[in-house]
């Protein structure tokens, strides 16, 4: 089955700096990447998604990029504001097959 | 539209006693999913329904575990008996279609001690 690793599982940052988590997937097949934001007493909301026949995708903040090649994929976060502050969740899964297979998650603190 | 809900959103439960967590999905969304935190590790897929139909189970830990989804509508997840390894959050999410936008619940918190 699909494998998904999640770096780092911790990152503080500096109110205005920009965040970066990376993960990497292990099934080829996979070709739909979510990324989701929990907050604390919250379950886990969808933030930004992109499958794999595009490399880059954005949102406001926040920016996701797939490498298909090297099966990993990354989630950005720029001008970073004390809401960013969450658990952050990547995701893969393949077309037709409902279930997502999740990174640990990263905990993102931002400093004031 | 209101979301996804489960309840309780805390239990504590001894070693060997039984507990039902319910999931009322997103009203229109035919397809629900249970999946489990344990111990600050990933998300991980427990089953899946379309309606009252039970698609894919293969992530159920084992035979203590039993869900059931009433007329196509709200969701149980019933743990007997009930075992320390049990302890987590268990997520429900709801979708409709080939819509992978899940919308996830706050979960259940269960500690078995």
């Amino acid at each position: 089955g699909e494998n998904v690793e999640q770096h780092p599982s911790t990152l503080s940052v500096q109110e205005g700096d920009s965040a970066v988590i990376k993960c990497t997937y292990s099934d080829s097949a996979s070709n739909y990447f979510p990324w989701y934001k929990q907050e604390l007493g919250k379950g886990p909301q969808l933030i930004i998604d992109i499958r794999s026949n595009v490399g880059e995708k954005k949102d406001q903040r926040i920016a996701v990029t797939l490498n298909k090649t090297a099966k990993h994929f990354s989630l950005h976060i720029t001008e970073t504001q004390p809401e960013d502050s969450a658990v952050y969740f990547c995701a893969a899964s393949i077309t037709n097959d409902y279930k997502l297979s999740f990174g640990a998650g990263t905990t993102v603190t931002v400093r004031a | 539209e209101a979301g996804v809900t489960q309840f309780p959103s805390h239990s504590v439960i001894e070693k060997g006693q039984t507990v039902t967590l319910r999931c009322d999905p997103i009203s229109g969304h035919d397809n629900l999913y249970w999946y489990r935190r344990v111990m600050g590790k990933e998300i991980k897929f427990l089953l899946h329904f379309v309606k009252e139909s039970k698609q894919d189970e293969s992530g159920m830990p084992n035979n203590r575990f039993l869900a059931e989804r009433t007329g196509g509508t709200y969701s149980t997840l019933k743990v007997q008996p009930a075992e320390l390894e049990d302890s987590g959050v268990y997520f429900c999410a709801s979708s409709w279609g080939q819509h992978y936008g899940y919308t996830f619940g706050s979960g259940t918190r269960l500690t078995v001690v």
